[in-house]
């Protein structure tokens, strides 16, 4: 089995500062990772995955992620947020193999102060 | 890019009564799709994984006679929620994995509302 494990529910940051939005992960095979963003009353867009190769992912909007085998960490982070990022964050896995079923965390709400 | 609706974005009903949601990806054929559900404040849960022309799978403890699925085409799967009550009041999102293609992509859909008065 796998799980997902997004540590904190609400990061409040002021506009132009950096922030790192923490996601760990346990399962006992290999798996894929993902951030998604859901905007209120939305469905979810993919910001960014980790597959295979480089562990330091860059995605949309500015986002990138870093893939810790050893610590079984994705966090993201952004150096620089804006008024527009304020949104619902999830971390999600795949494990490789099986029928691709995707397990999210719990989501972490990124709350932008002007 | 690939695209998935889902239809109504938002439905209201009354206790009782049955409401059928459409999942369709757009401009892709879709041999996979999901449909999760998610709870205000909470994170999505997925309740069945549907393949074109075969029966859902559901997860434990997703009642299968009340959430109908079916996946009659490689671009639409509906779900049905048969007799619905105030409990089922939830954003229910489906994805669709594309048939060609790298296995590990699911896009997902903009969402549908129920609530159940």
């Amino acid at each position: 089995a796998q799980s997902v494990t997004q540590l904190d529910s609400q990061v409040p940051v002021f506009e132009e500062a950096p922030v790192e939005l923490r996601c760990n992960y346990s399962s006992s095979v290999s798996v894929y990772l993902f951030w998604y963003v859901q905007y209120p009353n939305q469905g979810l867009q993919l910001l960014l995955k980790y597959l295979s190769g480089s562990t330091l992912v860059k995605g949309i909007n500015g986002f990138e992620a870093e893939f810790n085998k050893s610590q079984t960490s994705f966090h993201l982070r952004k150096p620089s947020v804006h008024i527009s990022d304020t949104a619902e964050y999830f971390c999600a896995v795949i494990q490789l193999g099986g029928y691709q079923k995707v397990t999210f965390g719990t989501g972490t709400k990124l709350q932008v102060i002007p | 890019g690939a695209v998935v609706s889902q239809h109504p974005s938002r439905v209201i009903c009354k206790s009782g009564t049955s409401v059928k949601i459409e999942c369709r990806s757009l401009d892709f054929q879709a041999t996979t799709m999901f449909w999760y559900r998610q709870f205000p404040k909470q994170s999505l849960m997925l309740m069945a994984t549907s393949n074109e022309g075969s029966k859902a799978t559901y997860e434990q403890g997703v009642e299968k006679d009340k959430f109908l699925i079916n996946h009659a085409s490689l671009t639409l799967s509906t779900l049905t929620v048969t007799s619905a009550h105030p409990e089922d009041s939830s954003f229910y999102i489906c994805s669709a994995r594309p048939s060609s293609g790298a296995q590990e992509t699911q896009y997902f859909g903009p969402g549908t509302r129920l609530l159940v008065l």
